[in-house]
């Protein structure tokens, strides 16, 4: 199976700053229709888990554009530019590309 | 809007069935796919597995002999039912609606783009 491995369990960051969290497989997650399936998500205590990015780059409807995704191939980041007091949470990737579908360990960002 | 609520029991014990449902709404099931993912306590998330719209499953290897899904179009409805359950099968239950396509030779998916709340699972005696 594809091992997604993020490797930083926490993050700690101050509200403006931005923050970049790596996610990298195992193998080349990119499909022969020439798109990544790596997507991330947001969770939050008490919100439904939220899909923010999906083929490595591509915003979910509503996702605030300080919200980048980038990468290619194994190494995927997932950048916050302008940290706002929302957006400290759990962060995980997925790969979607071939079953079983793997996330990475997840990402907590925390406030410094 | 799309919404998606698990329900099942909160307590199971050693060695027995769960049983969980997802009822849906603002989708169709035969249109779109269903997963379940888990997330023990304090843990990160699992992919359980899930039922495309033509019906058929895609299980995880590492749970394919206790698991099933399963589905009831006609009242949006999907079914999980895992036995043998264990402690560590202690956790949050999700179920999520995956976006995708079929491309003549695998279902592609490439984002769970709605989640449920969740369904707290506790297996004990």
């Amino acid at each position: 199976q594809i091992t997604l491995t993020q490797q930083a369990e926490s993050l700690w960051i101050s509200p403006g700053e931005r923050v970049s969290i790596t996610c990298r497989a195992s193998q080349s997650l990119l499909y022969t229709d020439g798109k990544h399936y790596l997507s991330w998500y947001q969770q939050r205590p008490g919100q439904t888990t939220k899909a923010l990015i999906y083929h490595a780059s591509v915003r979910t409807d509503g996702v605030p554009t300080r919200f980048i995704g980038s990468g290619s191939g194994t190494e995927f980041t997932l950048s916050i530019e302008h940290v706002q007091p929302e957006d400290f949470a759990i962060y995980y990737c997925l790969q979607t590309l071939k079953s079983p579908w793997t996330f990475g360990g997840g990402t907590k960002l925390e406030l410094k | 809007q799309v919404q998606l609520k698990e329900s099942g029991p909160g307590l199971v014990q050693p060695s027995q069935t769960l049983s969980l449902t997802c009822t849906v709404s603002g989708f169709s099931l035969t249109s779109n796919s269903v997963h379940w993912v888990r997330q023990p306590p304090g843990k990160g998330l699992e992919w359980m597995g899930g039922i495309w719209g033509d019906g058929s499953t895609d299980y995880n290897s590492a749970l394919k002999s206790r698991l099933s899904i399963s589905r009831d179009t006609s009242k949006s409805q999907v079914f999980l039912k895992m036995n043998s359950l264990q402690t560590d099968d202690t956790a949050i239950y999700f179920c999520t609606r995956s976006l995708g396509y079929y491309d003549g030779y695998y279902h592609v998916s490439y984002v769970m783009d709605a989640w449920g709340q969740g369904a707290s699972v506790t297996v004990s005696s």
